[in-house]
């Protein structure tokens, strides 16, 4: 079946220092990218995504990059700030119909970053 | 707009009880998916409903069901409560039902079987 898996947190960055957060993927067919983002207390806010092979995702400064041949997302960030702290969720789709699909998250990486 | 809209916020319910949570999806939206997240985990799909019909189902056992109303809101059951069901179930919503659209997610309820 599918799954995603990331890197396992935390991740504790200092203020300004570049992000990697590693996320790879197994699935059948053509699968859609997502990274997802939890702060605390609330539900998941769609971050980024990206649909086909090569595309690059990207907003609030950070991006992703659909590799097909190493079937990855891995998600980056040149200079992350205090209010980057929460959890990412990568994810894919396989099965959109147009009307039906399901996410399959991988189990979250905790980013914090300090002053 | 008002977002997606999840109730109650927290519940505590007891092992062999009933509970049902609420979902309003974003106005305009037709689709209405549910996920359990477990403390410490990714989320898991349960459940998607697209125009009042369901669309697909995860791996869940039949204690749990769904169903979408009319005006799209949804309404997650399940039936006889066990521990571990304890866990924050997240709806999203979005407009068509594929993902590539996006899905809005509430800010979930949070159940806990004692």
């Amino acid at each position: 079946g599918d799954s995603v898996t990331q890197m396992e947190g935390p991740v504790t960055l200092s203020e300004e220092a570049f992000l990697t957060i590693n996320c790879t993927y197994t699935a059948t067919g053509y699968p859609s990218l997502f990274w997802y983002v939890q702060y605390p207390g609330e539900g998941l806010q769609l971050l980024l995504k990206a649909t086909k092979a090569d595309d690059k995702g990207s907003n609030k400064g950070f991006e992703a990059t659909y590799r097909k041949e190493t079937t990855s997302f891995h998600l980056e960030k040149g200079s992350v700030q205090v209010s980057d702290s929460a959890v990412y969720f990568c994810a894919l789709s396989d099965r959109d119909t147009g009307t039906a699909s399901k996410l399959t998250f991988g189990t979250g990486t905790r980013l914090q970053v300090t002053l | 707009d008002a977002g997606v809209t999840q109730s109650p916020t927290h519940l505590i319910k007891t092992r062999g009880q009933h509970v049902t949570l609420r979902c309003s999806p974003i106005s305009g939206h037709k689709s209405v998916s549910w996920y359990q997240q477990v403390l410490g985990q990714g989320p898991q799909f349960i459940f998607q409903y697209y125009e009042k019909e369901e669309r697909g189902r995860g791996n869940f056992p039949d204690r749990f069901s769904a169903r979408q109303f009319p005006n799209y809101s949804s309404e997650l059951n399940v039936n006889a409560l066990l521990l571990g069901d304890s866990a924050l179930y997240l709806c999203a919503s979005s407009p068509w039902g594929g993902a590539n659209y996006g899905y809005t997610f509430g800010s979930g309820t949070r159940l806990t079987v004692v």
